[in-house]
């Protein structure tokens, strides 16, 4: 069935970049999401990315996808601490990843 | 200012209770969605409506129902609480089925004691 995958935790210092990486099964997503979840709150959608596209660059925030492979990345250039969160890839509205937790370290 | 409103953030309830948890949405969203987040399993989805009156199971539905009587508002019912039903709940809509953008609530933390 349809699956996301997603690593559950990244560590990085503050000003570096953080790459979270996501694989997924179903090909016939019209788009595909990267969700931010702060302590406490619900998810907000963050960005997301159209099946037809490589890359999409939005601020500090890159979104690659290889579509062969199934593969989705989110990179966030020059990480700050207000990015420490979890990040959850999601295919629909409905299949997510497990999340991936954000750390900053200052 | 799109918005889905859950009705409490914390609730403590006794094993055994009878258990409603309330969602608005003021979006008029077709979909709602009930899912529950536990450390290390991400998001699990329980039940979904796609209208009014109508459910489908979602991943883990035992233990739980639901009630969509009204289009913005989908409720989630705990028949008798269990501590293994202490979690963080969250409910979420979209305007359409498969790949649109979910909004979601500020989630509900129910402890079960």
């Amino acid at each position: 069935g349809e699956d996301v995958e997603q690593s559950l935790f990244l560590s990085v210092r503050e000003g570096d970049s953080s790459v979270i990486n996501c694989t997924y099964t179903d090909s016939s997503s019209t788009y595909l999401y990267w969700y931010k979840q702060e302590p406490g709150a619900g998810l907000q959608l963050l960005t997301y990315i159209f099946s037809n596209m490589d890359m999409k660059q939005d601020q500090r925030l890159t979104v690659l996808l290889n579509k062969k492979d199934k593969h989705l990345s989110l990179r966030i250039a020059d990480t700050q601490t207000g990015d420490s969160a979890i990040y959850f890839c999601a295919e629909t509205s409905q299949i997510f990843g497990q999340g991936t937790t954000l750390q900053v370290k200052p | 200012d799109v918005k889905v409103t859950q009705s409490s953030r914390y609730l403590v309830k006794r094993t055994g209770e009878k258990v409603f948890l309330e969602c608005v949405q003021d979006m008029d969203h077709e979909n709602m969605f009930w899912y529950r987040q536990d450390p290390g399993l991400g998001l699990r989805l329980i039940y979904f409506s796609y209208d009014v009156k109508m459910k489908e199971k979602g991943d883990i539905p035992e233990g739980y129902s639901v009630s969509r009587e009204k289009k913005e508002r989908f409720s989630l019912i705990l028949e008798s609480a269990s501590t293994n039903q202490t979690s963080m709940y969250l409910c979420a809509s979209s305007l359409l089925t498969g790949s649109t953008e979910a909004f979601f609530g500020q989630g509900t933390r129910l402890t079960v004691v």
